[in-house]
């Protein structure tokens, strides 16, 4: 299975903490997605780092990207309780076909 | 653009039946994308279309599964016949390429 990897798989931290999620990949990517999804709902992108970039920021959300150890992290800076969902690192594999296989996710539970 | 549009959001059938799930994509989206999510396997790209075109369809189950994409804004996936382990919550995405997908709420198939 191409299918990554995220650790840990449960996070409980208190409001206003960081939350940080790691993520590793099998095979070379053209991009790597971050996604979150409420319970019962649809997954919502948040952020896309490309293969050739080593960090990106978006409001309280910064990612990194070691392409040299298959790997990336998300953080999340001030923790809310709204940020409570489970998160999914996405990758994106080239060449012949263009398709993005999810990782594991990390369920995140802010308390309040 | 109201997103990413699938129905039905639920399904509730019996071994045997047939089971049509609908998804019609953002306007110019070129890409569309069918996966399946369950507690046991994650989420899962079932098969995904380019310009309408079907790229990949590695990931579907078995030949009770197939996809159309008759026009840039309307897609089904279909079962026939459904069975219990065909229970899940099966997305729909689309994206141009390059960029984050998006999602649908989903289609939550309960196979009795």
């Amino acid at each position: 299975s191409q299918q990554g990897e995220e650790d840990p798989q449960a996070l409980s931290i208190q409001e206003g903490e960081n939350a940080t999620m790691n993520c590793s990949y099998k095979t070379s990517i053209n991009n790597l997605q971050w996604y979150r999804q409420n319970s019962g709902r649809g997954l919502v992108h948040l952020i896309l780092i490309r293969s050739n970039e080593r960090e990106k920021h978006s409001g309280r959300l910064r990612v990194t990207l070691d392409t040299s150890k298959k790997s990336s992290s998300l953080l999340i800076t001030a923790s809310r309780a709204a940020d409570t969902a489970s998160y999914f690192c996405a990758s994106l594999y080239g060449g012949a076909t263009n398709k993005l296989i999810f990782g594991t996710g990390t369920l995140l539970a802010v308390q309040p | 653009d109201a997103g990413v549009i699938q129905s039905p959001r639920h399904e509730v059938t019996e071994m045997g039946q047939e089971v049509t799930l609908r998804c019609k994509p953002i306007s110019g989206h070129n890409s569309l994308f069918w996966y399946r999510q369950t507690m046991m396997r994650g989420l899962e790209l079932l098969i995904y279309f380019n310009n309408n075109v079907p790229i990949d369809d590695s990931g579907m189950p078995e030949d009770r599964f197939s996809a159309k994409m008759p026009n840039a804004s309307f897609s089904t996936l279909k079962i026939q016949p459904s069975e219990p382990r065909d229970s899940a919550v099966y997305f729909c995405a689309s994206t141009e390429t390059g960029y984050g997908y998006t999602f649908g709420s989903g289609t939550r198939l309960t196979v009795v």
